[in-house]
């Protein structure tokens, strides 16, 4: 089916640990997103992706590592995770406007 | 400096009402305009998009919203207000024509609809 998938729907993990949320469209969008969402704060991009192996900065970073070897799929690495990090994850990939995945909540102990 | 903002972050309306929920933006450049609805435990789904023409946008779930630029805002209505309508809606403004351009998302307005 074509659209935009993210996994793990859920994934509960500990302070410390490393973890990677998998994101992957059908479209062959060159530009993907990665946003967080936090009661109180709507969403925050956290990095995009202009093409495969160009990534930049979002508003809030820190904390986060992206890579993007091929067009279609753009994963996020906490590589260190920390419990301000609980969140719901949402990717994105834009032709125009966006499309967003149906989100990853994160639950850091 | 660019900015989205939705006024209310909490509106609720009896059903039948009319449902209104404001956004205003400030830009520099025109804007191409969006509103979106967020369903408990889902993502973001497009309801409507303003790029350029008639100002009066029609989208999905008979949803409209009409661009003001002299009041820079993109209010989004629908005459009479339905129990699935109860969703978070998020105001967007893109910030120039390609891909490349800046998103702004709004902050919210959590819509509640009474029986």
């Amino acid at each position: 089916d074509a659209g935009i998938t993210q996994s793990p729907r859920y994934k509960i993990t500990e302070t410390g640990r490393q973890v990677t949320l998998m994101c992957h469209q059908t479209w062959s969008h060159s530009y993907m997103f990665w946003y967080r969402q936090d009661l109180g704060h709507g969403l925050r991009l956290i990095y995009y992706s202009a093409a495969a192996d160009i990534t930049d900065k979002g508003e809030v970073p820190d904390g986060y590592v992206v890579s993007r070897s091929k067009t279609e799929n753009f994963p996020l690495t906490l590589e260190s995770a920390t419990r301000s990090q609980t969140s719901v994850y949402f990717c994105a990939s834009t032709e125009y406007e966006q499309y967003f995945g149906p989100g990853t909540r994160l639950t850091v102990t | 400096a660019q900015s989205v903002t939705q006024l209310g972050s909490h509106v609720s309306v009896s059903e039948g009402a009319l449902v209104l929920l404001r956004c205003n933006y400030s830009s520099s450049v025109p804007p191409y305009l969006f509103w979106y609805v967020q369903y408990p435990n889902q993502g973001l789904q497009l309801l409507l998009k303003y790029t350029t023409g008639a100002t009066l946008v029609k989208g999905i779930n008979g949803f409209e919203a009409e661009f003001k630029k002299s009041e820079t805002s993109f209010h989004l209505t629908k005459p009479s207000a339905h129990m699935s309508d109860a969703a978070e809606y998020f105001c967007a403004v893109r910030f120039g024509s390609s891909s490349a351009s800046k998103i702004i998302f709004g902050s919210g307005t959590r819509l509640s609809i009474r029986p």
